[in-house]
């Protein structure tokens, strides 16, 4: 079956510095990728839809500048989170998948910063 | 865009009971899929089922795409299926998923 493998599991960071997340697709090639967002006791809220090979589409409200996202190949897409604050702590998970298939999940990255 | 209300927000079981969760969404779907949330925040994928029945052991869902709802039940409930179940749409014409509220299940031993 479809395996997303998402790294790091954890990170700390200090306010005002950059973190990068990696999504990988293991065992298929995935045109897209798809970023969400959880905060504490709360539903996942989709960030950005990520293209290999062009532009992310993000959803409303979502900050493109702060959340950078990169596909560059077809098993890889990077969400940067620039210049992070404490207000951008939270559970951070992506998807890959087929549409006719269903998606599979990656283990989300924890992020605190301080 | 697309609404979807899962119920109810917390369920408390017995080891043992079975239970019912219910999914219902504003909109047609060419997707759905339920997952189950563990402890450490992985999603499980449990059913993909735009329609129809399926099961797997202890676990069944039924997706009545037509009236816009969908079920999962799960039988003699254990102690391991505690945590946050979703469930997650793709409204038709698009890839995106959207996620429901969420159920909360606990059970006690």
């Amino acid at each position: 079956g479809a395996v997303v493998s998402q790294h790091p599991s954890r990170v700390i960071c200090k306010s005002g510095t950059s973190v990068k997340i990696e999504c990988r697709s293991l065992d298929f090639q995935a045109t897209t990728m798809f970023w969400y967002r959880q905060f504490p006791k709360k539903s996942l809220m989709l960030m950005a839809t990520s293209n290999e090979g062009s532009k992310a589409t993000y959803e409303q409200g979502v900050e493109k500048d702060k959340f950078l996202i990169n596909h560059a190949s077809l098993t890889l897409s990077t969400l940067t989170v620039t210049s992070a604050h404490p207000e951008d702590s939270s559970f951070y998970i992506c998807s890959a998948g087929r549409r006719d298939y269903g998606y599979t999940f990656g283990s989300g990255t924890r992020l605190t910063v301080v | 865009g697309i609404q979807v209300e899962q119920s109810p927000p917390d369920l408390i079981l017995q080891e043992g009971a079975n239970s019912t969760l219910r999914c219902n969404f504003s909109d047609s779907v060419n997707n759905l899929q339920w997952f189950h949330q563990n402890p450490w925040g992985q999603l499980i994928n449990l059913f993909y089922i735009p329609s129809g029945t399926k099961q797997n052991g202890r676990l069944s869902a039924t997706t009545v795409a037509t009236e816009r709802y969908s079920l999962l039940y799960i039988s003699s409930s254990q102690t391991t299926d505690s945590g946050v179940y979703f469930c997650a749409v793709g409204a038709s014409g698009t890839y995106k998923y959207i996620f429901g509220t969420g159920t909360r299940l606990k059970v006690l031993a």
